[in-house]
């Protein structure tokens, strides 16, 4: 495996569901993001993780619990998701959080659904 | 409000001729722009940036040009081929955001063979 993955890529879930969203990074980097695109919407941060600690946290709902276990991985813990919930969620990595010295290399998302 | 504009959802242009995408910010402390290309199914791959500092910067067939005084920077792809075809995100940064990347809407680019 090369570059960011994330599994699943589509996910259907009801709103008392509890389900995980997993990423790993294979390109050695320091830090780790979750970002939403929800329809007509712009890619909203969500959380930020930098040598496994959360440095950011955009005013996230708490049904939505990262974890970071290592610097290769990182997890969206979902609980009692609502409808509106329902997007493109993606994974990122950069080898640091100060982007003016490298961008941010992006999985392929999971397309979640709350029904 | 939005601090990352790009106004215009879609543009259409022909094989071998110029593809002008457009963004707009409102925030004068960001000092770090980047512009992103995703296909359909992919997450966004990075195409260029630009530091405020500088008002052009060109990658082959992409330049990016920044003019502050308007809060507006452009990417210019020429020529442009059919496999340019996708959505491209203008996105921005403040230095000590700790990677807070602010994103437009996307632009959706077709080229037409």
């Amino acid at each position: 495996e090369t570059g960011v993955t994330q599994t699943p890529r589509h996910l259907v879930m009801g709103m008392t569901n509890k389900k995980s969203l997993k990423c790993e990074q294979h390109l050695g980097h320091n830090a780790m993001y979750w970002y939403k695109q929800s329809a007509k919407k712009p890619l909203e941060l969500m959380f930020v993780y930098s040598l496994e600690e959360r440095v950011e946290n955009n005013s996230v709902p708490s049904r939505f619990s990262p974890e970071c276990p290592n610097s290769s991985h990182l997890f969206l813990h979902l609980h009692t998701l609502q409808p509106e919930d329902s997007a493109l969620y993606l994974c990122a990595s950069s080898q640091t959080t100060r982007l003016a010295v490298n961008e941010q290399f992006f999985g392929p998302g999971t397309r979640l659904t709350v029904l | 409000d939005q601090q990352v504009k790009q106004n215009s959802p879609s543009l259409s242009v022909q094989e071998g001729r110029i593809s002008i995408l457009n963004c707009d910010y409102t925030n004068s402390m960001f000092d770090y722009f980047l512009w992103y290309k995703k296909y359909p199914a992919e997450g966004p791959t990075f195409l260029i940036s630009i530091s405020s500092i500088k008002d052009k910067n060109e990658d082959g067939r992409f330049t990016v040009f920044l003019n502050k005084s308007a809060k507006h920077l452009s990417l210019h792809i020429v020529p442009s081929q059919p496999g340019d075809s996708a959505v491209y995100f203008c996105a921005a940064n403040y230095g000590g955001s700790q990677g807070n990347l602010i994103f437009g809407k996307g632009t959706k680019l077709s080229v037409k063979p």
